[in-house]
């Protein structure tokens, strides 16, 4: 079974500021997929960066990269230099090459970006 | 670049009444998925389709069935609505040809509520 782990219901960030967004996931299957999505209070799902579990280099996409550890099963979502429009939920979300390749989510971690 | 287009985007029905929910994948996709959000959760997976084939099938109610055209455009029927159906549901489509490595697409949703 797959699972994504968030343990951050909820973070503040100062503008301009970096934050890092936890996750954490637990997959049997050697080959799989880490994304990371944001969803704005006005719902929609943005889809940010993503990782493959072969890459041998950390994903950046703009002011997002993601701090894979493979060996601990995690994968951070680091935003540079926060923006008020930052803020949202931001889920993170895993893919695997098995039978089924639907998308999983964690629970996701609330960003509010401070002035 | 043309995105996943859902229809409606607001939708209000009555305890068992039934609802119809549209959504039109990116061009020369070829899967869809449909994800149930309930307030203050995560996307949960219900359904997806791979070249008009169910390929998947997750926590989707008896009440609820989908379907996808030769188009390619996929509908969510669901029937005898229930106050807990109230949610907001997106479909999103892959190229599944990339497997796990491509994201989903997320259209903006529809928001269902049931009076």
């Amino acid at each position: 079974a797959q699972k994504i782990t968030q343990t951050q219901p909820g973070m503040f960030v100062q503008e301009k500021e970096a934050v890092t967004l936890d996750c954490t996931y637990d997959t049997s299957d050697p080959s799989y997929g880490l994304f990371w999505y944001k969803q704005p209070s006005s719902g929609e799902m943005i889809f940010l960066i993503y990782q493959g579990s072969y890459d041998q280099q950390n994903a950046t996409e703009g002011r997002y990269s993601l701090n894979f550890q493979k060996a601990r099963k995690s994968a951070n979502l680091v935003i540079s230099a926060s923006q008020l429009g930052d803020s949202a939920m931001y889920f993170c979300a895993m893919r695997a090459s098995g039978a089924t390749n639907k998308l999983i989510f964690g629970t996701g971690t609330l960003l509010a970006v401070q002035p | 670049a043309a995105g996943v287009i859902q229809s409606p985007r607001h939708l209000i029905k009555e305890k068992r009444e039934t609802a119809t929910l549209k959504c039109y994948p990116i061009p020369r996709h070829d899967t869809v998925y449909w994800y149930q959000q309930g307030p203050g959760q995560d996307p949960q997976f219900l359904i997806s389709f791979y070249e008009k084939m169910q390929s998947d099938k997750g926590s989707i109610p008896d009440r609820f069935s989908a379907q996808q055209f030769s188009d390619y455009h996929s509908e969510l029927n669901m029937s005898s609505l229930e106050l807990g159906d109230s949610a907001l549901y997106f479909c999103a489509s892959s190229l599944e040809g990339q497997g796990f490595n491509s994201p989903l697409h997320f259209g903006n949703g529809t928001r269902l509520t049931v009076t």
